[in-house]
């Protein structure tokens, strides 16, 4: 059993497309992270969420919307994609917001051309 | 604010040989500190961690020490082996905080 799924797990689309990313944990955690990964494998968090409630709302273009339907889920829409946008895009999960360890999907590789 | 130094990479080794890869922190209070491992085309697991001053962890041959007074978490493995090749990221949580602050990470490829 995965614990940390994410959908696709490529995605290459054009400039100027709407995507969408899915992300699911089964491990009963209360909080969802999204993160962004640069080709030199920069990490920078991108948004959290806890029991569906927006937490974190890092600088972020607002191209990005994050929703949770649930505390399971957390999805990740891009409006109007960017070069830029390229990067591999990380679903992390912690139990709770007490700082403890996080918990990764095994990232999307989105690529803009 | 709260960061993480690591020292840069790329780390290359030969199989069995020492590995350090260094870690500072900045941060108020007392934050917890991880050490997490990419392998290439995965995500992020954690290898180790500790929540206070001098705890160890410790996990597949790896260690590292919490210190204090050096504000500091490096990693060390005492043989290397070409399966340890991938990326190590050190990261830190203030407790009731879950803004975890990762290092840029240090690749190591470890030749047979």
């Amino acid at each position: 059993d995965t614990a940390v799924s994410q959908t696709p797990k490529y995605l290459v689309t054009q400039m100027g497309n709407d995507k969408s990313i899915k992300c699911e944990q089964n491990l009963g955690h209360d909080t969802m992270y999204w993160y962004k990964q640069d080709s030199k494998k920069f990490l920078k968090i991108m948004f959290s969420y806890n029991n569906k409630e927006l937490i974190i709302n890092e600088t972020v273009p607002n191209r990005f919307s994050p929703k949770s339907p649930d505390k399971a889920h957390l999805n990740l829409h891009i409006n109007s994609l960017e070069l830029g946008d390229s990067a591999v895009y990380f679903c992390a999960s912690s139990q709770d917001l007490r700082g403890g360890e996080q918990y990764f999907g095994p990232g999307t590789r989105l690529t803009v051309t | 604010g709260n960061s993480v130094t690591q020292m840069e990479g790329p780390v290359t080794l030969s199989e069995e040989a020492f590995l350090t890869i260094n870690c500072t922190y900045t941060a108020t209070g007392y934050p917890s500190l991880f050490w997490y491992v990419q392998y290439p085309g995965e995500g992020l697991q954690l290898l180790l961690k500790a929540t206070k001053a001098d705890d160890k962890g410790s996990n597949k041959g790896f260690e590292a020490t919490y210190r204090k007074e050096t504000t500091s978490f490096h990693l060390e493995k005492g043989s290397v082996q070409v399966s340890d090749s991938a990326v190590y990221f050190c990261a830190l949580s203030r407790n009731n905080n879950n803004d975890m602050r990762f290092g840029a990470g240090t690749r190591l490829t470890v030749k047979p």
